[in-house]
């Protein structure tokens, strides 16, 4: 199994509601990634997990929450979002080496969001 | 500050022409760049690439790294229309003992026509 995969495809969600986005692999990878890509925009990193660690956040708002339960599965909880937080979030996963090196990322499809 | 920079920031081409994308970067603590094709959803991974000077090749597609100069260059020979897509550059860069990290560009995107 080379791939990621990411759940739901599409959401749209009021600015009340909380949600959650979904992203799983099976290939062993030990550092999973959250992205945010706008319209036209390269993806912005938002958050690193490496062996179920938070271990980057790139200063996201609290309003998104990431989770990692396990090695193979990585959540990212929304609540109270705005607007402009449309946008086609990505998730990836990379081999890791002890010393902090990372394989190529391999990328899910990516969840469509749209507040509104 | 960290950057990496395409160019040019788009291109039509017509079937069968050769094309050359560009990536500069500046990054502290660089330890690779990395290029990715974007159609519709996700990035798809081309080539990874750690030392100047040699070059990785697949079928029509070809990338080099200087790091003397800190750039990048993406070929694709005898495009076709399924070439059209957004290439993405991206530069893997230590991030203070944490997990690495890859900076992206903006993209080039690239437009064959028949």
């Amino acid at each position: 199994d080379t791939e990621v995969t990411q759940t739901p495809k599409h959401l749209v969600m009021g600015m009340t509601n909380k949600k959650s986005l979904k992203c799983e692999q099976h290939m062993g990878h030990r550092a999973m990634y959250w992205y945010k890509q706008k319209a036209k925009k390269p993806p912005e990193l938002m958050f690193v997990y490496s062996y179920e660690k938070l271990s980057i956040n790139e200063s996201v708002p609290s309003r998104f929450s990431p989770e990692c339960p396990n090695s193979s599965l990585l959540n990212l909880h929304l609540h109270a979002l705005q607007p402009e937080d449309s946008a086609l979030y990505l998730c990836a996963s990379s081999q890791e080496r002890p010393s902090g090196r990372i394989e190529e990322q391999f990328f899910g499809p990516g969840t469509r969001l749209t507040v509104l | 500050e960290d950057k990496v920079v395409q160019s040019p920031l788009s291109l039509v081409v017509h079937e069968g022409d050769t094309v050359t994308l560009n990536c500069s970067y500046e990054v502290t603590n660089f330890r690779s760049l990395l290029w990715y094709k974007q159609e519709k959803k996700a990035p798809t991974f081309l080539f990874m690439l750690t030392s100047s000077g040699i070059e990785k090749k697949s079928g029509r597609l070809s990338s080099i790294l200087d790091k003397k100069e800190l750039f990048s260059i993406l070929n694709i020979t005898a495009t076709q229309t399924g070439d059209s897509a957004i290439y993405l550059c991206a530069v893997e860069a230590e991030y203070g003992g944490a997990t690495n990290k890859l900076i992206f560009g903006t993209g080039t995107l690239l437009a064959v026509q028949p």
